[in-house]
């Protein structure tokens, strides 16, 4: 069995504040790290996938980094809407695709 | 472009039945995986597919059985349901390999009882 952890659980933050969480996953076996969001009711959407030590990626207010050789992947939001409010999820891929269990985001107006 | 759909939505089996989850995707994709997701617990990989003809066996296949005879389709078995195989299941597509991102399917609610 092969863990991916996400921290923090859940999450509560006001409008505007930024944020950011962490994934944790083995440093052996990589092949690339992938973040989704998870509104409810919906399936996932996928927001990144990095495969290089050091990657960054951005896509409007989210952005994401790794860390491949201490086994790490930060997702951070800047300036939360409440429409950011949704699971986000991270999935390592080695031999095959093991998923954490979700940072649940709430952004209160 | 629908995407990945799934049929059915929701369904109910009685324990020691039988039925198959459809998955298709009209995008052309190479890979296509089914998860199920449990309350509390991440999406856990059952099944991949890397092409027609080719499945290979994810973190929790005990209890399933895929085929892949088309690109398109992708169907999931369960041949003796039981309780634990209460779920969600979802349907997932990708381009190419584990470096390119997944399209999942809307999902089926299952419940065995």
């Amino acid at each position: 069995i092969l863990n991916v952890e996400q921290s923090p659980q859940s999450l509560h933050v006001q409008e505007g504040d930024s944020t950011n969480f962490t994934c944790s996953f083995p440093s052996s076996n990589f092949y690339a790290l992938h973040w989704y969001r998870w509104e409810t009711a919906k399936s996932p959407e996928a927001l990144f996938v990095m495969t290089l030590n050091g990657d960054e990626k951005k896509k409007g207010r989210i952005s994401a980094t790794l860390n491949t050789k201490e086994g790490y992947s930060y997702l951070y939001i800047k300036g939360s809407q409440p429409e950011d409010s949704a699971t986000y999820l991270c999935a390592f891929a080695g031999n095959q695709f093991y998923f954490g269990t979700g940072t649940s985001l709430t952004v209160i107006p | 472009n629908a995407g990945v759909t799934q049929t059915p939505k929701f369904r109910i089996l009685k324990i020691g039945q039988s039925m198959t989850l459809q998955c298709t995707q009209d995008m052309n994709h190479n890979y296509m995986y089914w998860y199920r997701q449990d309350p509390g617990m991440g999406l856990k990989l059952i099944y991949y597919s890397v092409g027609a003809g080719i499945t290979d066996k994810g973190e929790v296949p005990n209890g399933y059985n895929v085929s892949r005879s088309t690109t398109e389709d992708f169907p999931l078995r369960l041949e003796l349901a039981a309780p634990s195989q209460t779920s969600v299941y979802f349907c997932a597509s990708s381009y190419r390999d584990r470096a390119y991102e997944q399209y999942f399917g809307p999902g089926t609610r299952l419940t065995v009882t």
